[in-house]
């Protein structure tokens, strides 16, 4: 079976600076993808971004990306210019493209100092 | 709105007591799913469907039951057998034709306490 871990179950970040989120998976397959959750403290949970593994090309959404090495089976993600709304629980997923379920890390709880 | 509506937010049940959560979508989606977390756990797959009147179980499928009679709802019971079932509980639907990501959406969750 799929396994997703997040190895950092607690980062905090200083407002308008970078941090880097780790995840890495277990898998056989080739065709994935592979999805960064928020879930602030409403508990709702928000797709922050998403990758193809079929795609060499690292996703970007405005001030959140990721790095992505198929190889290492890494999926790490980075938030720029951290913002206050920033603080919250992310969660690194991963889902078969045979549309199956999609499998959790355990979380990490990120803080953005003012 | 389209979305996933869970109901109740708040659930209180007593022991030896069977309870059922509401899940409802307008998504038009195909798949559905309930998940349950726990501090520290991340989200552990209870049940998903894939299609109506069928449906797998996941890893902690143990004292829980769920049907699929409608595409739009897939209720989850929460029956006595479940041994420690205080926790939050999310439903979840994503679209499996047409090209998609894969991405799953999310209801806002309901949160279970055993007294």
């Amino acid at each position: 079976a799929q396994t997703v871990t997040q190895s950092q179950p607690e980062m905090s970040v200083q407002e308008a600076e970078t941090v880097t989120l780790s995840c890495t998976y277990d898998t056989s397959e080739s065709d994935y993808y592979l999805f960064w959750y928020k879930q602030p403290p409403s508990r709702q949970m928000i797709l922050v971004i998403r990758q193809e593994a079929y795609k060499q090309q690292n996703a970007t959404e405005n001030r959140f990306s990721v790095n992505f090495q198929k190889a290492a089976k890494s999926f790490s993600l980075k938030i720029s210019d951290s913002q206050l709304g920033d603080a919250a629980m992310y969660f690194c997923a991963y889902r078969s493209a045979r549309h199956d379920d999609m499998r959790f890390g355990a979380g990490t709880r990120l803080t953005v100092k003012p | 709105d389209g979305g996933i509506t869970q109901s109740p937010k708040y659930l209180f049940r007593k022991e030896g007591q069977n309870v059922t959560l509401s899940c409802e979508q307008n998504l038009n989606h195909d798949a559905m799913y309930w998940y349950r977390q726990d501090p520290g756990q991340g989200l552990r797959l209870i049940y998903y469907s894939q299609i109506v009147n069928d449906f797998q179980k996941g890893d902690i499928a143990e004292g829980y039951s769920v049907s699929r009679e409608k595409k739009e709802s897939f209720p989850l019971t929460v029956t006595s057998a479940q041994k420690n079932p205080t926790a939050f509980y999310l439903c979840a639907s994503s679209m499996e034709s047409g090209g998609t990501t894969g991405e799953l959406f999310f209801g806002e969750g309901s949160r279970l306490t055993v007294l």
